[in-house]
């Protein structure tokens, strides 16, 4: 079992719809990450978040839209995706952004844009 | 700028065999490096790290790296697999000023029976 918990674990959507993947965990971690993966690739950083603030974007298109509503819960609100955003999206936490602690990993939403 | 790169796309070993999965990296400043395996439909789960002091790193289900400065590698080696150790294993390093991680490209263990 992971310590970090992302809803739902499947999500298919069409490409007008709007959608929200959730993520929370309980370690009192203060530094969120989203990443994305596709099949057989390495994840990619999408956003990290450190102490409820938006701190990196990596160029990620407006159809994404990150919310960090305290520091156990994390979003990615989803609007008028593209069928090449089907991806694996991860969320993973750390004690702080500015130090080595490892990244904790949720199991991933496995998202399908048809 | 950092990267790292993972020499073997995939690896096949038969089981209780040893093996070797290759990381090197390239960086001009100090690193911290790291290995995380996937399991089929899972998040990353860290295997090992090293940060500083000794080279030789070990970490959980009988993992160990080694950190070797003047090739500027990081290999993974169990001395024997087993079935429920294949997975994607990814190698990753960061700079010395946070974890924001560089990922390799991935290997894909595959122990046959």
């Amino acid at each position: 079992d992971t310590e970090v918990t992302q809803t739902p674990k499947h999500l298919v959507m069409g490409m007008t719809n709007k959608k929200s993947l959730k993520c929370e965990q309980h370690m009192g971690h203060r530094a969120m990450y989203w990443y994305k993966q596709k099949a057989k690739k390495p994840p990619e950083l999408m956003f990290v978040y450190s102490y409820e603030k938006l701190s990196i974007n990596e160029s990620v298109p407006s159809r994404f839209s990150p919310e960090c509503p305290n520091s156990s819960l994390l979003n990615l609100h989803l609007h008028a995706l593209q069928p090449e955003d089907s991806a694996l999206y991860l969320c993973a936490s750390s004690q702080g952004r500015r130090d080595q602690s490892p990244l904790h990993f949720g199991n991933g939403t496995r998202l399908t844009v048809t | 700028a950092q990267s790292v790169t993972q020499l073997d796309s995939q690896v096949p070993v038969f089981e209780e065999a040893p093996v070797e999965l290759r990381c090197n990296y390239s960086s001009s400043v100090s690193v911290y490096l790291f290995w995380y395996v996937q399991y089929p439909n899972q998040g990353l789960q860290l295997l090992l790290k090293y940060l500083s002091g000794s080279t030789l790193v070990k970490g959980i289900n009988g993992f160990e790296a080694e950190f070797n400065k003047s090739q500027t590698s990081f290999h993974l080696r169990k001395p024997s697999v087993h079935i429920s150790d294949t997975a994607e294993y990814f190698c990753a390093v960061t700079r010395n000023a946070g974890n924001m991680l560089t990922f390799g490209g991935g290997t894909r263990l595959m122990v046959k029976p």
